[in-house]
């Protein structure tokens, strides 16, 4: 595997119920973010990871919660979503979160449907 | 303040023609204006960027325009192919914020 993989791909899902989307990095870089893509709108930073640790978050709703084991996983947990959180789900990574300007890496996403 | 305005949010150009898209930012912060290219099914890819200390820089067949006092910057396809036709974003960041913030995205069909 290369770059920012993601599980998994789609991703159907009620209201009730708790499901987890990952991502892995294999780019040996220190930061992760998740972002949210929704149709005509911007991508919405969601969190930050530097070194795991956490350094961002984004006003997400709690029904959203992010771990970051190690530099090269990242989880978002997700539980009690509403049919609005339907969207493409991105991960990305970059070599640091501070210091200047980064590129960074996406994945493929997930698709999410809540019902 | 934060925004970065995109438009159009959909462009049609014809194979050999010029696709050009158009970004808008109120943050004088800023300093660093990355295009990330979006095909389907896939991740944004970066494409290229430009720090303000320049008014131009090109790559290839993409070119990127900066005018720092209007605030704008854009993005030209010379000779546009249909496989460029993909979902295009502005970007913009400064080091102090350390984070990107996205324009709305336009999705480019080019037409053989």
């Amino acid at each position: 595997e290369t770059g920012v993989t993601q599980t998994p791909r789609h991703l159907v899902m009620g209201m009730t119920n708790k499901k987890s989307l990952k991502c892995e990095q294999h780019l040996g870089h220190n930061a992760m973010y998740w972002y949210k893509q929704s149709a005509k709108k911007p991508l919405e930073l969601m969190f930050v990871y530097s070194l795991e640790e956490r350094v961002e978050n984004n006003s997400v709703p709690s029904r959203f919660s992010p771990e970051c084991p190690n530099s090269s996983h990242l989880f978002l947990h997700l539980h009690t979503l509403q049919p609005e959180d339907s969207a493409l789900y991105l991960c990305a990574s970059s070599q640091d979160f501070a210091g200047g300007y980064n590129e960074q890496f996406f994945g493929p996403g997930t698709r999410l449907t809540v019902l | 303040q934060q925004q970065v305005k995109q438009s159009p949010q959909s462009l049609i150009v014809q194979k050999g023609g010029i696709s050009i898209i158009n970004c808008a930012y109120e943050n004088t912060a800023f300093d660093y204006f990355p295009w990330y290219q979006q095909f389907p099914g896939k991740g944004p890819a970066l494409l290229i960027a430009i720090r303000p200390d320049v008014s131009e820089k090109k790559e290839g067949r993409f070119t990127i325009s900066f005018n720092k006092s209007a605030k704008q910057f854009s993005l030209h396809i010379m000779d546009s192919q249909p496989g460029d036709s993909a979902t295009y974003f502005c970007a913009a960041n400064s080091q102090g914020a350390q984070k990107l913030v996205f324009g709305q995205g336009t999705r480019l069909t080019i037409n053989p």
